[in-house]
């Protein structure tokens, strides 16, 4: 079984720039997460699904920062503009429902912005 | 709301010993905590996970112990090995699915 894909693996881009991050859940896997991860640091939860429905979104800065999920399947998490202090690595992680104590997690993508 | 803390940000111990992992937390109300390790360059993988009317849980080597007085869990790995090497983070799971991690704990087992 496939697990988390996301895409790219990592991104350079310059400041006041766009970037898109890309991830497909486990297939079957209702509940979808977007987490960042600074160096050093845990991660910390940007946004929550369940389905195609945001559930958690508190901590998502959402002057530059937006995410959807059509279709209750694939997310993309998108930065407009970037800011130096994005740099870091995006995470995306889903689990089989609301609760459930395991969250799978892909391998992430790293963020650099100059 | 809920803080985890991981104060060690690393640990390193021989190969075949036992390695202690400590984490604290702030909020008496959760439902689980669990235990995450991570590789270079990959995404945090599930280990292991304690419920909150527990104090023990063990999988093979690895061994979960909850002090709820304390506000204390650490994770125990006996005989460590080197492909242990990595970093370990504890997480709060609270009802709303939302993961609160701490900061990890790089974890070195030598040969």
């Amino acid at each position: 079984e496939a697990g988390v894909v996301q895409s790219p693996r990592y991104k350079i881009i310059e400041k006041k720039q766009p970037v898109a991050f890309w991830c497909n859940p486990i297939s079957g896997h209702n509940t979808l997460y977007w987490y960042r991860q600074n160096l050093g640091q845990g991660p910390e939860l940007l946004i929550r699904y369940e389905n195609e429905e945001a559930v958690d979104d508190s901590q998502l800065p959402k002057d530059r920062f937006s995410a959807e999920r059509l279709k209750g399947v694939d997310s993309t998490l998108k930065i407009q503009p970037a800011e130096l202090g994005d740099s870091a690595v995006y995470l995306c992680a889903s689990s089989s429902q609301t609760g459930s104590t395991e969250a799978f997690f892909g391998q992430g993508t790293r963020l650099t912005v100059v | 709301d809920q803080q985890v803390k991981q104060n060690s940000p690393s640990l390193s111990v021989q190969e075949g010993r036992i390695s202690i992992l400590n984490c604290d937390y702030t909020n008496s109300m959760f439902d689980y905590f669990l235990w995450y390790k991570k590789y270079p360059a990959e995404g945090p993988t599930f280990l292991i996970s304690i419920s909150s009317i527990k104090d023990k849980n063990e999988d093979g080597r690895f061994t979960v112990f909850l002090n709820k007085s304390a506000k204390h869990l650490s994770l125990h790995i006996v005989p460590s090995q080197p492909g242990d090497s990595a970093v370990y983070f504890c997480a709060d799971l609270t009802s709303g699915s939302r993961l609160t991690f701490g900061e990890g704990t790089q974890l070195t087992v030598n040969p």
